[in-house]
Order: C-alpha cells, then sequence, then structure tokens
C-alpha cells in the first residue's frame, strides 16, 4: 500500500460549482500536511498547510482527519484557472516527506 | 502497468566526482521532472522538460545539468559533488489531459549518497 494515495481524477467541475477530494496516508505518526498546486509541467506551489482544526483560504478549505488518515480538499465557486493537478505532502518526523500522484482537476465553462 | 523507472537505484560516490542520474518516463508522458529531496529537507523541485526543451527551473545548482532526449528519457547530471548532494532523487512523468492538466506520476527515487 502506498503511503500517500489521492483518487487521480480527472474531477470535472463545472465554472462555479464545489469539488472536493481526499488524501490518505498510512503512517499514523505523520504531523504535517500541505496542499500543492502544479500546473503542467511546472514546479508544485504550496496552496496551504492543512492543520488539525481545518482552515480556510479564500475559496479554498483543507481539513484534517486523523481517525480516518485523510486531509481533504475543497475548492468552493470554482474558476477555470482552478484547472490544475493538485498534490497533498504528508510529512513524519523531521525531514520525511512523502508526495501523493495528485488529483487532476479539470474546470470547464 | 508500467511505472516511471529511475536508474541506479542506489548510487555512492566521494566529493568531486560525477554522477548521472537516469529517468524514463511512462510510455506517452512528454515531460520529466526532478525533484531533490535531502535528509531533514522537504522536497524541492529541480527542473522540468517538455518535448526535450526545458519546461521550469527550480532550484536547481550550476552544478548540475539536466536533459531530455529523443525517447522521452531524461539524465541529471551532477558534477563537482559535494556532501550536500546526499539526497534522494526522484522523477515524475505526465501526460498533458488538457485544459491545462497532467496525469502525473512518481518514479521510485534514486538515493545518491556522497562521501
Amino acid at each position: 500500500r502506498k503511503e500517500v494515495e489521492q483518487d487521480p481524477g480527472p474531477f470535472n467541475v463545472p465554472e462555479g460549482a464545489t469539488v472536493a477530494f481526499n488524501c490518505t496516508y498510512s503512517n499514523s505518526a505523520s504531523q504535517s500536511f500541505f496542499w500543492y498546486r502544479q500546473d503542467c509541467r511546472k514546479e508544485p506551489k504550496l496552496l496551504m498547510s492543512v492543520y488539525s482544526s481545518g482552515n480556510e483560504d479564500g475559496r479554498f478549505t483543507a481539513q484534517l482527519n486523523r481517525a480516518s488518515q485523510y486531509i481533504s480538499l475543497l475548492i468552493r465557486d470554482s474558476k477555470l484557472s482552478d484547472s490544475a493537478t493538485y498534490l497533498c505532502v504528508v510529512s513524519w518526523g523531521w525531514g520525511k516527506f512523502q508526495f501523493g500522484a495528485g488529483t487532476q482537476v479539470v474546470v470547464t465553462p | 502497468a508500467a511505472g516511471v523507472i529511475q536508474s541506479p537505484r542506489h548510487l555512492i560516490k566521494e566529493k568531486r566526482e560525477t554522477a548521472t542520474l537516469k529517468c524514463y518516463p511512462i510510455p506517452r508522458h512528454d515531460t520529466v521532472y526532478w525533484y531533490q529531496q535531502g535528509p531533514g529537507q522537504d522536497p524541492q523541485f529541480l527542473i522540468s522538460f517538455y518535448e526535450k526543451m526545458q519546461s521550469d527551473k527550480g532550484s536547481i545548482p550550476d552544478r548540475f545539468s539536466a536533459q531530455q532526449f529523443s525517447d522521452y528519457h531524461s539524465e541529471l547530471n551532477m558534477s563537482s559533488l559535494e556532501l550536500g548532494d546526499s539526497a534522494l532523487y526522484f522523477c515524475a512523468s505526465s501526460l498533458d489531459l488538457g485544459q491545462g492538466v497532467c496525469e502525473q506520476f512518481f518514479g521510485p527515487g534514486t538515493r545518491l549518497t556522497v562521501l
């Protein structure tokens, strides 16, 4: 079993709609969680960190469920520019990070 | 299904030596990305190639160079190795699904140790 798993999608989302997807992790010692956005052929960019209490940044909401060992990302009022691959990154211990393979989101007009 | 192949999986070199890491993308994938993850560090994006041309450049040292060949495999060349180059180097390959979205898969990584 992979340590970090994501539904690859693609999630086809009408513009203005809400989309949510999860990232599961297997290491119960995981401590830090992040969502990155990656455009095709480009460097992944940090979208947001994920905190235990959940956090929101504009149209993006991230949540952590430690009991079920997953994090989620919700995008409200989707824009065409939200089309990208969303990578989750899980960290356990010092300097141990693992990328998920990414979830593709395609926002359509 | 075929995955991203990296070779070698482990490499030990001495300071000031050179190293070449290879990445073979999934068939039909046209883009390759290189990342470096050092001990105690989060993964760092180094460079990406699309259709044999550099697409994006991150924190790749000047001592490193990379290229993508006509068969889409990529090589990361590292010269004048330093102790700090010891890291896990992993590559990913992707296929453009259209509308700015790529299907991406990561390779298992090459662990480089510089003594």
